[in-house]
């Protein structure tokens, strides 16, 4: 299996640009969850879908970011507008048994808003 | 609001020697604890997971340990080589918030 596919690995916007960051989790896998990494926070959970419907939106920080499922083999985390505050690493991970159980990450994609 | 914490932040040792990496957490009312490792510019890697009711978990030269009443797990790294220098992260998967929490990680550089 070719693991959790993130794209893009990399993203360059200015503030005010809408952004979208892609996942394609592991085939058979029906949670998946979008993490945000930063020095200042370290990682923290922004929401799980479990067969492609949002459970826990608690860590979404505002209604500038969203996130979608359509189905199970795709999901995109938006932002619109960006921010330089969202500048940070967004990953995607998934997991076959559940939020508590082995969950397998993506690469990420690292974000920087100027 | 659980709170997990790991101590030191870095560390360097030469290759060979055995270490033990801490983590620390607020609330016992733990469900799972894992382990990860993470490689400058890619994901998370899980090493273990334990349980609530487990004490321990081993994997090769990695054993992981639990003691929920005083709130602390270690990471045991045995004949440490250059290969295992990454950030080590815990996270408590909490009964009441029902997702992990991290912790900031240990940067480890094994000097060979």
């Amino acid at each position: 299996d070719a693991g959790v596919i993130q794209s893009p690995r990399h993203e360059v916007t200015e503030m005010g640009q809408e952004v979208t960051l892609r996942c394609k989790p592991i085939s058979g896998h029906d949670y998946l969850f979008w993490y945000r990494q930063t020095m200042m926070r370290g990682l923290e959970l922004l929401i799980y879908f479990n067969n492609n419907v949002p459970i826990d939106d608690s860590g979404m920080p505002e209604d500038r970011f969203s996130a979608k499922m359509p189905n199970a083999s795709f999901s995109t985390l938006k932002i619109q507008p960006s921010e330089p505050r969202d500048s940070a690493v967004y990953f995607c991970a998934s997991s076959l048994e559940g939020p508590s159980y082995e969950q397998y990450f993506g690469p990420g994609t690292r974000l920087t808003v100027t | 609001k659980q709170e997990v914490t790991q101590i030191p932040a870095a560390l360097s040792v030469p290759e060979g020697e055995n270490l033990v990496l801490n983590c620390s957490f607020t609330d016992s009312a733990i469900y799972n604890l894992q382990w990860f490792r993470q490689d400058p510019g890619k994901g998370l890697t899980s090493l273990l997971l334990i349980q609530s009711s487990q004490r321990e978990q081993t994997s090769g030269r990695l054993n992981a340990s639990l003691d929920k009443s005083s709130g602390r797990s270690t990471l045991y790294i045995a004949a440490s080589q250059p290969g295992d220098s990454a950030t080590y992260l815990c996270a408590v998967y909490t009964s009441g918030t029902y997702k992990y929490i991290f912790g900031t990680g240990t940067r480890l550089k094994v000097l060979a």
